[in-house]
């Protein structure tokens, strides 16, 4: 069973549909984070989750919307999105947030927006 | 400025051969470093960390230059398998990620 796990892998949404992206660590890590990623781009930092609390919030537009019940369990809310959201959606989780340790992505959602 | 810079490339060399790259960060309170590997349409994975000493894993060698602020990474007797966009990897408490450099490997 790989560490951190998303669901699902792809996913293809109208503008005007509402869904949501699920991640799960089985790490027993106390941070989670949301990664955009677009071609030829750097991963984009989204949101961090420390102990379930939102700790940082990247500027990212309120059409998206995290969702962190328990430290295992992390949920990307998506509604009305634009084109140019398609992109690779990336959850990992570290151990620490504020430690300088790697940390270790689930699968990702490939989202294409339509 | 970039917080992380890297030659995207590609990097096309046949294997057996050895291939280098660098990678410049602009925050020199930057503690920790590491190289990531991601291959095609698949997520990132820890390649290896780089120590200020340098670090040596197999064929991958990472060394860090604090100083003029860039770390590298070796790869020698390239393998097909080495095929993948190799991410550097940037902390200063939160890690910041470069776009990563393309390297094909080819028979």
């Amino acid at each position: 069973e790989t560490g951190v796990t998303q669901t699902p892998r792809h996913l293809v949404m109208g503008m005007t549909n509402k869904k949501s992206l699920k991640c799960e660590q089985h790490l027993g890590h106390n941070a989670m984070y949301w990664y955009k990623q677009s071609a030829k781009k750097p991963l984009e930092l989204m949101f961090v989750y420390s102990l379930e609390e939102r700790v940082e919030n990247n500027s990212v537009p309120s059409r998206f919307s995290p969702e962190c019940p328990n430290s295992s369990h992390l949920f990307l809310h998506l509604h009305t999105l634009q084109p140019e959201d398609s992109a690779l959606y990336l959850c990992a989780s570290s151990p620490f947030r504020t430690e300088n340790t790697e940390a270790f992505f689930g699968q990702g959602t490939r989202l294409t927006v339509v | 400025r970039k917080e992380v810079e890297q030659d995207p490339g590609p990097f096309n060399v046949p294997e057996g051969a050895t291939v280098a790259f660098n990678c410049t960060y602009s925050n020199s309170a930057s503690q920790s470093f590491f190289w990531y590997r991601q291959d095609c349409r698949k997520e990132p994975k820890l390649l290896m960390s780089v120590y200020s000493s340098g670090n040596e894993d197999g064929r991958f060698t990472a060394q860090l230059n604090r100083a003029s602020q860039y770390i590298s990474l070796l790869i020698r007797d390239s393998k097909l398998s080495d095929s993948a966009t190799y991410l550097c990897v940037v902390s200063e408490g939160k890690l910041s990620f470069g776009a990563g450099t393309t390297v094909t490997v080819r028979a």
